[in-house]
């Protein structure tokens, strides 16, 4: 079955460290690929989104991801957290013809403290 | 422009009631789905619709009904809640660019206790 994993469930870091956050799907062919934030009590919002170019992609709020075809892989990055970006984090995948239909992995919640 | 609004926000249910989450766009997207998020599980796609009419099921879809009758609105009906249906409920839509998927947007969510 087709899959989207996320490796930390949860994560706990001080601001101004740097963080990282990895997805790994199990999809062939080609993909897109989404990280979407919650924040607490609050809806998804997308972070950043992948379709074709650049495997470098910049999102909103200093975050940024990487796609690695090789390893199925679509890591999220951030040089420097901040308090407020605590919140849950989700890779999500879909497929160019999948009439919006997304797989999202199980999220990870990430906690920065002062 | 509202984008997607679901309302209720909370509702509490009894066992065996039946009752309608109400999803509105206003962005004229073909596209759009019910996921429900449980804790360490993510979003698990519940039903979607690829326009008005079309509707399919996702991978969670047992206990839930959709119809599509506009493009505007999307409604999930619970036809005899159950405890294991407690969980906050994600309506979203989107559209194509090019032949191809973009993003998904996402309404509040309405969080359902089913007791």
């Amino acid at each position: 079955a087709q899959s989207v994993s996320q490796h930390n469930h949860h994560v706990i870091l001080s601001e101004a460290a740097s963080l990282e956050l990895g997805c790994n799907y199990s999809y062939g062919g080609t993909v897109n690929l989404f990280w979407y934030v919650q924040y607490p009590g609050q809806h998804l919002q997308l972070l950043l989104k992948y379709f074709s170019g650049d495997p470098l992609v910049k999102g909103i709020k200093g975050f940024e991801a990487e796609f690695i075809k090789s390893k199925f892989s679509f890591n999220l990055r951030k040089p420097s957290v901040q308090w407020s970006d605590t919140a849950e984090y989700f890779c999500a995948v879909s497929r160019p013809d999948s009439w919006g239909k997304l797989q999202f992995g199980a999220g990870t919640q990430v906690v920065v403290t002062p | 422009n509202a984008g997607v609004t679901q309302t209720p926000k909370f509702q509490v249910l009894k066992t065996g009631q039946s009752m309608t989450l109400q999803c509105a766009q206003d962005m004229n997207h073909e596209y759009m789905s019910w996921y429900r998020q449980d804790p360490g599980m993510g979003l698990r796609l519940i039903h979607y619709s690829v326009g008005a009419g079309i509707t399919d099921q996702g991978e969670v879809p047992n206990g839930y009904n959709v119809s599509r009758s506009t493009t505007e609105d999307f409604p999930l009906r619970l036809l005899s809640a159950a405890p294991s249906q407690t969980s906050v409920y994600f309506c979203a839509s989107s559209y194509d660019r090019e032949g191809m998927n973009t993003e998904a947007f996402f309404g509040q969510g309405t969080r359902l206790t089913v007791v």
